[in-house]
């Protein structure tokens, strides 16, 4: 079955600085899709950025990038020049196709607290 | 675009009440999915509606759960009764196509209490 892990369940970093979420998953499909979610207290998931698995580059969304590693089945994210406002909860999620459905498997999140 | 519609934002009942929650998707979205989140968990799907079809609804307690989505719209998800491990917040969620390659679009979701 497919499992998403998320190791860090909180992290911090200082305004301006870089920090990276960790993401592992568990898959025998060749053939995927990869995402990370922000979750604010407003509690509405935001998506952050996907990744293809078929794609060697990694996804870049002006400030957000990720570490695909498809043989090891990592995926990090690194937020740059970190915001206050990227204070939230991330989710790591996998994108699981069997059949009709294509549900997501999230991880179970890290809090990102970011210092002034 | 109007987002993913939701109520009500939260919600206390006892146990052994029932409960409804609404959903309304963006416009044009064929796909609807119910998910629930328990504190310090992910997001877990409950029911996946295409248009007003389920296709996957094999995480739903159905002796408690049931859902439905009239019309190939809105949506309506109900629990009789309740327990007090139904405690999460309820998240309704939306996609265009069938495949959702490119991530849902998810409400601000239901916070429900049972005491």
């Amino acid at each position: 079955a497919q499992t998403v892990t998320q190791s860090q369940p909180e992290m911090s970093v200082q305004e301006a600085e870089t920090v990276t979420l960790s993401c592992t998953y568990d898959t025998s499909e060749s053939d995927y899709y990869l995402f990370w979610y922000k979750q604010p207290p407003s509690r509405q998931m935001i998506l952050v950025i996907r990744q293809e698995a078929y794609k060697q580059q990694n996804a870049t969304e002006n400030r957000f990038s990720v570490n695909f590693q498809k043989a090891a089945k990592s995926f990090s994210l690194k937020i740059s020049d970190s915001q206050l406002g990227d204070a939230a909860m991330y989710f790591c999620a996998y994108r699981m196709e069997g059949g009709a459905t294509n549900k997501l498997i999230f991880g179970t999140g890290t809090l990102l607290a970011v210092q002034p | 675009e109007a987002g993913v519609a939701q109520s009500p934002r939260y919600k206390i009942i006892e146990k052994r009440q029932s409960v409804a929650f609404w959903c309304n998707p963006i416009s044009g979205h064929a796909t609807l999915y119910w998910y629930q989140q328990i504190l310090g968990q992910g997001p877990k799907l409950l029911i996946q509606f295409q248009n007003n079809g389920v296709v996957d609804d094999s995480q739903l307690p159905k002796d408690r759960f049931s859902a439905e989505r009239l019309k190939g719209v809105d949506s309506t998800l109900k629990i009789q009764p309740a327990k007090l491990e139904d405690s999460a917040v309820y998240l309704c969620a939306s996609s265009l196509g069938t495949a959702g390659i490119y991530g849902y679009t998810f409400g601000s979701g239901t916070r429900l209490t049972v005491v």
